[in-house]
């Protein structure tokens, strides 16, 4: 199995605040890595897929970068909605492995 | 637009069969592929499998002894079947659609059911 990592675990942020968040894979992925956003008692949202593309209706203050091993997700200018748990998907190969989550909460 | 519906019994004994069916509405079922993915309470996100529109299978090896995802394509259903559970099931579970050219981003997901397992 591919292993996922994330850091950091969590981060405090105030609105406005430009945030990264890193993800490594255990071994080369190509571009095959998806990000999501899940707010509690909600099922995940997917931001970004393929490393870098946007979902349709996200917002354009999250973008995607990286390829092989590590990769991050940016959001440029942290608004009220996005305090929330973000976790990186590997679907390179099965089983189709997410990091742990990196929660994002109120300074 | 798509909506994935789901259900299920939501509580469990020890040793049972964990089965929940999720509906697809508003959309091809074909060209895609239909996962089931796990979230233990306070944890992250376990992909549990997946099922594409012809019925081929992929399993979460920790999971593959015990788990049947199948489909019926007469209905627009998937289901999940995991035997003899026991309390580390206990978890929410969730359906999505995966996009093969996304690649394998799961962009609509069900509401999610809550599962417990308890004698």
């Amino acid at each position: 199995d591919i292993q996922m990592t994330q850091s950091p675990s969590s981060l405090s942020a105030s609105v406005g605040d430009r945030v990264a968040i890193t993800c490594r894979a255990s071994q080369s992925i190509s571009s095959y890595l998806n990000w999501y956003q899940q707010k509690p008692g909600k099922a995940p949202k997917l931001l970004i897929y393929a490393a870098s593309t946007l979902q349709s209706g996200v917002p354009s203050r999250f973008t995607g970068s990286g390829s092989g091993t590590d990769f991050t997700l940016t959001i440029s200018s942290l608004q009220p909605e996005d305090f929330a748990t973000y976790y990186c998907q590997q679907s390179y190969s099965t089983p189709r492995t997410f990091g742990p989550g990196t929660k994002v909460d109120i300074k | 637009q798509v909506q994935l519906q789901q259900w299920g019994a939501g509580l469990l004994k020890p040793s049972e069969t964990l089965s929940l069916t999720c509906a697809v509405y508003g959309g091809s079922f074909s060209g895609y592929s239909w996962s089931w993915i796990r979230q233990p309470p306070g944890k992250g996100l376990e992909w549990i499998g997946e099922i594409n529109h012809s019925g081929s299978t992929n399993y979460n090896p920790s999971l593959k002894s015990r788990v049947t995802i199948s489909v019926d394509t007469s209905k627009n259903q998937f289901s999940l079947k995991l035997t003899s559970v026991t309390a580390t099931d206990t978890a929410v579970y969730y359906c999505a659609r995966s996009i093969p050219a996304a690649p394998y981003g799961m962009d609509v997901w069900g509401q999610g059911t809550t599962v417990t397992v308890s004698s």
